[in-house]
């Protein structure tokens, strides 16, 4: 089955600074790669996500990018803020195929002042 | 109405008790499912529904007993859990089966098994 491992575990940043999230995945039919960001106490939300079809998917100032013949894909948070701090989850998939969703293990953000 | 609700936020029980977690909601999603989130953990898939009938069960302990009455509602019964139950018990769902549908998570039951 799929296996993703997610680095780092922790991560803290300057305000302003840019935040880099890295996941690798096992299975090369996996093709759907959500990334979700959970606050703490809350629920977690998704905030992008990416195919394999496509290389690099951008959205203000969080942008994924995927490599596929490598088998990892990255999350990027430029300018980040106070309410950036959360733990943020990557995930695979095979899209069409059933319901299920691997997650990695987490990145704890922090962003110092 | 574009939200999962979930109660009781808190729930404490003992070893011995029966309860049940509920889950709603009103956005027309036909897959549905059930998570246990553990501290600094990610969330770890229990149930499937779609479209009101189980598709998924992650090899979970029939001490845990989902139930989907009608296309809104999740249920999931407990019974004779153990201490290690304890956890986040978060609902989630989507507008239809296959996992490019975005999963809107609820707040979450926080359980307590003492």
């Amino acid at each position: 089955g799929e296996n993703v491992e997610q680095h780092p575990s922790t991560l803290s940043v300057q305000e302003g600074d840019s935040a880099v999230i890295k996941c690798t995945y096992s299975d090369s039919a996996s093709n759907y790669f959500p990334w979700y960001k959970q606050e703490l106490g809350k629920r977690p939300q998704l905030i992008i996500d990416i195919r394999s079809n496509v290389g690099e998917k951008k959205d203000q100032r969080i942008a994924v990018t995927l490599n596929k013949t490598a088998k990892h894909f990255s999350l990027h948070i430029t300018e980040t803020q106070p309410e950036d701090s959360a733990v943020y989850f990557c995930a695979a998939s095979q899209e069409n195929r059933d319901d299920k969703i691997i997650f990695g293990k987490g990145t704890r953000l922090h962003i110092l002042p | 109405d574009t939200e999962v609700t979930q109660t009781p936020k808190h729930l404490v029980m003992g070893m011995t008790n029966k309860k049940s977690l509920k889950c709603e909601q009103h956005m027309g999603h036909r897959a549905m499912y059930w998570y246990k989130q553990k501290a600094k953990k990610p969330p770890e898939l229990m149930f499937v529904y779609s479209y009101e009938k189980l598709s998924i069960n992650e090899s979970v302990p029939s001490r845990f007993s989902p139930e989907c009455p009608n296309s809104s509602l999740l249920n999931l019964h407990l019974h004779a859990l153990q201490p290690e139950d304890s956890a986040l018990y978060l609902c989630a769902s989507s507008q239809g089966t296959g996992v490019s549908y975005e999963q809107y998570f609820g707040p979450g039951t926080r359980l307590t098994v003492t």
